[in-house]
């Protein structure tokens, strides 16, 4: 296993379009989050998954945002009618809590720019 | 959410120590004290966590103050490869449901000098 993917890493798009980022977390992982960073900042909470369950979205995550993990493995971020102040790096984190383990592993994040 | 604060940048000369500080007053008695790091064009990378003890690892050691409301991760010899931006991070805990998230901050950005 070589970790959590993302796809694509680069996405470039012109303000309106929808986008749709996909992330692959480590096999077994229960827990899947989403964050979004843009410059300069750290990364901000946009959702998180525990199996398929969406347990919980920011303020964040406008109506223009959704996300899903259908089977409880793959999931999917989509933003509709796409706005330059979208542009930011996406992240994917998984997890599998055990015991007092429970550390995060992150993909290297989609880049998105709006145009 | 609780909140965790860091200074904006920290340089350190390379092989030495370095003691990156952090304070979460609003600590609450269920979150855990994580630490992350990040380098340039890559995602944020676990280096370590706890809870009320100190901790060591591999990769540094976690102090954490009596009261927990501040913390400081400890790299015992930096190297050129440990530049990066170093996030605390308390891992909340929804008491209703007992999931977690992590909360970020701006970070530490850490220049090691050669």
């Amino acid at each position: 296993d070589t970790g959590v993917s993302q796809d694509p890493r680069h996405k470039i798009t012109k303000r309106g379009q929808n986008v749709t980022f996909r992330c692959d977390p480590i096999s077994e992982h229960n827990r899947l989050y989403w964050y979004r960073q843009t410059l300069g900042q750290g990364p901000e909470f946009l959702t998180y998954f525990q199996n398929e369950a969406q347990l919980e979205k920011s303020r964040l995550l406008s109506d223009r945002f959704s996300a899903e993990r259908p089977k409880g493995s793959f999931s999917t971020l989509e933003i509709q009618r796409t706005e330059q102040g979208d542009s930011a790096m996406y992240l994917c984190a998984s997890s599998l809590v055990v015991g007092t383990r429970a550390e995060a592993f992150f993909g290297q994040g989609t880049r998105l720019t709006v145009v | 959410d609780a909140k965790t604060t860091q200074p904006n940048s920290m340089e350190s000369n390379e092989e030495e120590p370095v003691h990156l500080p952090c304070n979460h007053s609003t600590i609450s008695g269920t979150d855990y004290i994580h630490w992350y790091r990040q380098l340039p064009s890559q995602g944020p990378e676990y280096v370590i966590h706890g809870l009320t003890s100190n901790v060591n690892n591999r990769m540094a050691s976690l102090a954490i103050a009596e009261d927990r409301k501040s913390s400081t991760l400890i790299l015992h010899r930096a190297t050129l490869r440990d530049a990066a931006v170093y996030y605390c991070i308390l891992r909340e805990t929804q008491k209703a449901s007992g999931t977690y998230k992590y909360i970020f901050g701006t970070g530490t950005r850490l220049k090691v000098l050669a």
